[in-house]
C-alpha cells in the first residue's frame, strides 16, 4: 500500500517569514495530494490540494508543488501570520479501493510573533 | 449547513465496555470514513464505506465494526473496548465523481478514554 513520510515533525518560523513542510509518496500510481490544516482541538481542514497533471498550484499565501518523478510534493506558505500556527498533515490517495488517502504523520507549525 | 456532526464530543469507557461513535452528515456525499489519530502516527483509516450498504477495513479495522444503512449515517462500534482504542476518533465525508471525487471533509473528532 501507500505510505507517506512528511518532514519536519516539528517547525518554528518567525511571523512573516515562509515556511515549508515536504512529503514523499510510495506509490507512483498516486494522482491526488491533498493538505489539511488542524487547529487544536478541532477536525482536520482541507485547506489546498493538487492532483497528478499539475505541478504546481496557488492559493493566495499557500502553494503546493508535486515532483512525480521523485515521488514529493510540498507545502509553501508565504508571509505567515500567528494564525497560521496549526499541526498540518499531508496526504496521498492510495492504490487500493478509491478515495482512500494515507496521510503523512504531521508537522507541528509554530509562527512566533 | 452543520457539515459533519460526531457524538458524543469525549467519552471515558471502561474496558470491557461497548460504545457506538455517531457520525451525520447533510451533504448528501457518497463515500464515509473513520480515522483515529494518534500522537506522531497521524490520521489512519479504521473503516470506510464508498456508498449507502457497502463498507470496507482500512489500514487499522480491529476491534472496530461499521455499518451504512443510509447514506448520511455512519456509525463506529466498539464492542470490547481496550485500552489501546484510546484515541481521538474522527468522521469523515467525501463526494462521489467530478473533480471533486478524492476531497475529503472532516467532523469534529471524539475523544475516547479507555480506562
Amino acid at each position: 500500500g501507500e505510505n507517506v513520510e512528511q518532514h519536519p515533525s516539528t517547525l518554528s518560523v518567525q511571523e512573516g517569514d515562509s515556511a515549508v513542510i515536504k512529503c514523499t509518496y510510495s506509490d507512483s500510481a498516486s494522482n491526488y495530494f491533498p493538505w489539511y490544516k488542524q487547529e487544536l482541538g478541532k477536525g482536520p481542514q482541507l485547506i489546498i490540494d493538487i492532483r497528478s497533471n499539475v505541478g504546481e498550484k496557488k492559493d493566495q499565501r499557500i502553494a503546493v508543488t508535486l515532483n512525480k518523478t521523485a515521488k514529493h510534493f510540498s507545502l509553501h506558505i508565504t508571509e505567515t501570520q500567528p494564525e497560521d500556527s496549526a499541526v498540518y498533515f499531508c496526504a496521498a490517495v492510495s492504490s487500493g479501493s478509491a478515495r482512500q488517502l494515507t496521510f503523512g504523520s504531521g508537522t507541528q507549525l509554530t509562527v512566533l510573533p | 449547513t452543520a457539515g459533519i456532526t460526531q457524538a458524543p464530543t469525549s467519552q471515558i469507557l471502561a474496558a470491557g465496555r461497548s460504545m457506538t461513535l455517531r457520525c451525520t452528515q447533510d451533504m448528501r456525499h457518497n463515500a464515509m470514513y473513520w480515522y483515529r489519530q494518534d500522537l506522531g502516527l497521524g490520521l489512519r483509516l479504521i473503516h470506510y464505506s464508498n456508498t449507502a450498504g457497502t463498507t470496507g477495513k482500512g489500514e487499522v479495522p480491529d476491534g472496530y465494526s461499521v455499518s451504512r444503512a443510509n447514506t448520511d449515517d455512519f456509525p463506529l462500534t466498539l464492542a470490547s473496548a481496550v485500552p489501546s482504542q484510546t484515541s481521538v476518533y474522527f468522521c469523515a465525508s467525501s463526494p462521489e465523481g467530478g473533480t471533486a471525487t478524492y476531497e475529503q471533509y472532516f467532523g469534529p473528532g471524539t475523544r475516547l478514554t479507555v480506562t
